[in-house]
């Protein structure tokens, strides 16, 4: 059965310290796996693409990278605005459809000053 | 400027009642999707369309409807037959998976 494993489900930080989230996926034939940035009552933001292990993208404090079986979110220095629900996502190759996204439960990241 | 707006952001539902929550984008994206998130459990898909005019089902389809007759716009019903539908739904839309799903504001539904 195609999973993702998102962990750990919360994570408590103080300002500056720096750490990473992790989001494991059992699946085959991934296309894609995403990171989004949801925060409390509204829709998940768009962070970042990943296609191939060995890929890495940054923005801002954030850094995703990939490997074959897993995805993680580094966050450097964090500040108190960085607090909120992270997601990661995979999409599926096959079914030829735009239907086969995957969503981890997500990593309650809290940030204090 | 571009974007996805769902409406209401708040909608209370009486039990045996049908609801249709409002998605609406201005991206010129093809696909649309509609996700229903609980407390403690990953985004599900509900439905989605690829094109105008048709759509398949997703993960939890029962007990909901959806119609896709303009570009820019996808509805759901959720009808009597959802028989827990109290959630935050999420409207997404995309140009191609490639580009990420762009997600609304989401509308939360309480049923009475």
């Amino acid at each position: 059965e195609d999973q993702v494993t998102q962990s750990p489900e919360a994570l408590r930080l103080q300002e500056g310290e720096s750490s990473s989230l992790n989001c494991s996926y059992t699946v085959s034939g991934l296309r894609g796996l995403f990171w989004y940035r949801q925060d409390p009552g509204k829709g998940p933001e768009f962070l970042f693409t990943l296609y191939s292990a060995g890929e890495e993208k940054e923005k801002e404090r954030l850094k995703a990278t990939l490997t074959k079986k897993e995805s993680f979110l580094h966050i450097t220095a964090p500040k108190p605005e960085d607090s909120a629900t992270y997601l990661c996502a995979v999409h599926l190759n096959y079914g030829g459809s735009q239907g086969n996204l995957i969503f981890g439960k997500g990593t309650k990241l809290s940030v204090k000053p | 400027d571009g974007g996805i707006t769902q409406s209401p952001k708040y909608l209370f539902r009486k039990e045996g009642q049908n609801v249709t929550l409002s998605c609406e984008q201005n991206l010129n994206h093809d696909a649309m999707y509609w996700y229903r998130q609980d407390p403690g459990q990953g985004l599900r898909l509900i439905y989605y369309s690829q094109i105008v005019n048709d759509f398949q089902k997703g993960d939890i389809a029962e007990g909901y409807s959806v119609s896709r007759e303009k570009k820019e716009s996808f509805p759901l019903t959720v009808t009597s037959a959802q028989k827990n539908p109290t959630a935050f739904y999420l409207c997404a839309s995309s140009k191609g998976v490639q580009q990420g799903e762009f997600f609304g504001p989401g509308t939360r539904l309480t049923v009475l």
